[in-house]
């Protein structure tokens, strides 16, 4: 079935630092991909999204481009701040005959230090 | 301007009290979802809607049933909440039309079981 795997966090950097957070799926067909954040006591946002192979996502600074070939949508930021400590899902979309359904990572908790 | 809006926010329950949480929606989409999120771990998907079709996740326990009674609104009821219930309840909606396979979450109750 498919599924996602995301780097075990957390993740603590300093204030301008860069950030990588991999992830790579396992999915049949062509799945459109997400990295979508969460913030302390509050739902899930979608921070980008690339829906075919080769297509980059950007968004606030991060970005990430689908990658068919090493199956994985990396989120990258060249200077990350302390507002964007949060928690970071990958996930994928498959097509269900009743509406998509999104398959989620496990989440990888940044944490940003000033 | 919220889009997906979720009530009540936060809900106290005691074991066996039969809970309601319910979800609103202006975007006019035909899929509607719950999702549970337990402390730490990737959003579940318990259950969506198509329009008036209701499915079932394999393995979501009896115990959490659903109404979608007209497009804007569905409600999640847990019938006899156990400790194990305790979580944050996401609910989402995505269209069809134009489809990208991105959801649209509300900010979530978080449920506590006393």
């Amino acid at each position: 079935g498919n599924s996602v795997t995301q780097m075990e966090g957390p993740v603590t950097l300093s204030e301008e630092a860069f950030l990588t957070i991999n992830c790579t799926y396992t999915a049949t067909g062509y799945p459109s991909l997400f990295w979508y954040v969460q913030y302390p006591g509050e739902g899930l946002q979608l921070l980008l999204k690339a829906t075919k192979a080769d297509d980059k996502g950007s968004n606030k600074g991060f970005e990430a481009t689908y990658r068919k070939e090493t199956t994985s949508f990396h989120l990258e930021k060249g200077s990350v701040q302390v507002s964007d400590s949060a928690v970071y899902f990958c996930a994928l979309s498959s097509d269900g005959e009743y509406g998509n359904k999104l398959v989620f990572g496990a989440g990888t908790i940044l944490r940003v230090k000033s | 301007d919220a889009m997906v809006i979720q009530n009540p926010r936060y809900q106290v329950t005691q074991f066996g009290k039969p809970v309601t949480l319910s979800c609103s929606q202006t975007l006019n989409h035909n899929v509607m979802y719950w999702y549970q999120q337990k402390s730490s771990q990737a959003p579940k998907l318990l259950f969506h809607y198509y329009d008036k079709d209701f499915n079932n996740e394999a393995d979501t326990p009896d115990n959490f049933q659903s109404r979608r009674p007209n497009t804007s609104f569905c409600f999640l009821d847990i019938r006899s909440p156990g400790l194990g219930d305790a979580a944050m309840y996401l609910c989402a909606t995505s269209s069809l039309a134009g489809d990208t396979g991105e959801l649209f979450f509300g900010e979530g109750s978080r449920l506590t079981v006393l």
